[in-house]
């Protein structure tokens, strides 16, 4: 079993509806929380980074931490059809540079 | 500005031959990572290296080796390529900042690996 976990998808949501990705996790050392977006045939790209609990807003998208339920989400308002993508949540512990990633959600918004 | 070099783009194994695929940045970062990305298995974490020299086995290790000769490059090496190996394979790297950690991985564009 993977430390994080993550619905692998597809989520299929017509334009302009608000997206929610979550991510749980086991390692209650995990202290610092990113997303990650992949285009097809592409590299992964950080969109967003938190540090431990608490909410990070960024235009459209929005970062949630829960340390107490291990838990973190993204969510995308007015989602567009150039969100499509596959989103990773990715983590680390405090003094490790090791950064583990969930499985990926499969992102499509269809106009 | 290259960022993250992967070579090759692509290759085709036999099982049993080996190849190592290379990864270079130049950004100065000291954090390199090479990772394998499976349909629905996410990104797993192969080997890491925190700084020239050092390395440190993920969560599937196993099958692989790695060097870290300088500050810029970052070698995987399959001994023995299995049919369970095929898979898309990322380079990253990073630079710790506060508490010892990144908090931005840059990727490479990935090898497509194929074991037959």
């Amino acid at each position: 079993q993977k430390e994080v976990e993550q619905d692998p998808g597809p989520l299929s949501v017509p334009e302009g509806a608000i997206v929610s990705l979550n991510c749980t996790y086991s390692n209650s050392a995990f202290q610092y929380f990113m997303w990650y977006r992949q285009y097809s045939r592409k590299g992964p790209e950080l969109l967003m980074y938190t540090y431990s609990s608490g909410n990070k807003e960024d235009g459209r998208f929005t970062a949630q931490v829960d340390k107490s339920s291990k838990y973190i989400s993204l969510f995308i308002r007015d989602s567009q059809p150039s969100d499509s993508a596959t989103y990773l949540c990715a983590m680390s512990a405090r003094n490790t540079d090791k950064l583990i990633f969930g499985t990926g959600t499969r992102l499509q918004v269809f106009p | 500005n290259a960022g993250v070099t992967q070579t090759p783009k692509f290759q085709v194994l036999k099982t049993g031959q080996s190849m190592t695929l290379q990864c270079a940045q130049d950004m100065n970062h000291n954090s390199m990572y090479w990772y394998r990305q499976d349909p629905g298995m996410g990104l797993r974490l192969i080997y890491y290296s925190a700084s020239e020299g050092t390395t440190d086995k993920g969560e599937v290790p196993n099958g692989y080796n790695v060097s870290r000769l300088n500050k810029r490059e970052f070698s995987l090496r399959l001994e023995s390529a299995a049919p369970s190996q095929t898979s898309v394979y990322f380079c990253a790297s990073s630079e710790p900042s506060v508490g010892r950690v990144s908090t931005e991985a840059f990727f490479g564009q990935g090898t497509r690996l194929t074991v037959v």
